[in-house]
């Protein structure tokens, strides 16, 4: 099952809106409302961000927006802060007992 | 607290074996699936497989099917990764992670990864 599609790099100043696509096939992404986003910082782990598309885990900033249209998901983070600035990455359900993740997408608060 | 302990970082060499470990505490380990990914340097993240410690079923994804070996031991909350024969190819960062309730949902929570370096 190939990678599902991110763009490398995404930036935005403080206070700005930054959006991330994550775009895969009507086998994972457009068949499953299973897409989750996690964010990882240089040096660590990831940590999960959104799931089942649109929900937050307890403790992750309301900034942090999920949606999905058709074989593309998006993480939208809303008022940008120093911290946001980490490597983000999609993943989705793929039937059969398989998970895809994303590319990744660098983001840079400028 | 949910938490997923990694052993630490190992060097081996070309076609020596090696088992990693993923200790779960804050939870009841047998009810959530446990998964590892592999993150190879300056890479990205890719799903290697998942096991049920409930009854040690598991599965793999087939990018990694016969090459490691996945299994756990529940009396001690652990989780295992193993290769009988390292490639350098093998060296990456590999996490352990907790699978949601939910196991079609993914990952929750992450443990901090276990770094492989394989060189002669």
């Amino acid at each position: 099952q190939s990678a599902l599609t991110q763009p490398p790099s995404a930036s935005g100043s403080p206070g700005q809106s930054v959006t991330i696509s994550c775009t895969g096939t009507s086998s994972d992404v457009g068949r499953y409302n299973y897409v989750s986003w996690f964010q990882q910082h240089p040096g660590k782990a990831p940590k999960l961000m959104i799931f089942e598309v649109t929900q937050r885990p307890s403790g992750v900033p309301d900034r942090f927006s999920g949606s999905k249209s058709g074989n593309t998901a998006s993480l939208t983070v809303s008022g940008l802060q120093p911290e946001d600035e980490a490597d983000y990455y999609c993943s989705s359900y793929g039937g059969s007992n398989n998970y895809v993740f994303g590319s990744g997408t660098k983001v840079t608060v400028l | 607290e949910v938490q997923l302990v990694q052993s630490g970082a190992e060097v081996k060499k070309p076609g020596e074996s090696l088992r990693i470990s993923c200790k779960g505490s804050g939870y009841s380990f047998s009810r959530n699936w446990i998964t590892w990914v592999r993150q190879m340097p300056g890479k990205g993240l890719e799903w290697m497989a998942r096991i049920d410690p409930s009854d040690s079923y598991t599965n793999y994804s087939p990018s990694f099917r016969g090459h490691v070996t996945i299994s756990v031991d529940k009396s001690i909350s652990t989780a295992y990764l193993q290769w009988t024969s390292l490639q350098s190819s093998d060296s990456a960062m590999y996490y352990c992670a907790r699978l949601q309730d939910l196991t079609v949902a993914g990952p929750d929570y992450w443990g901090q990864g276990t770094l492989v370096t394989v060189s002669s």
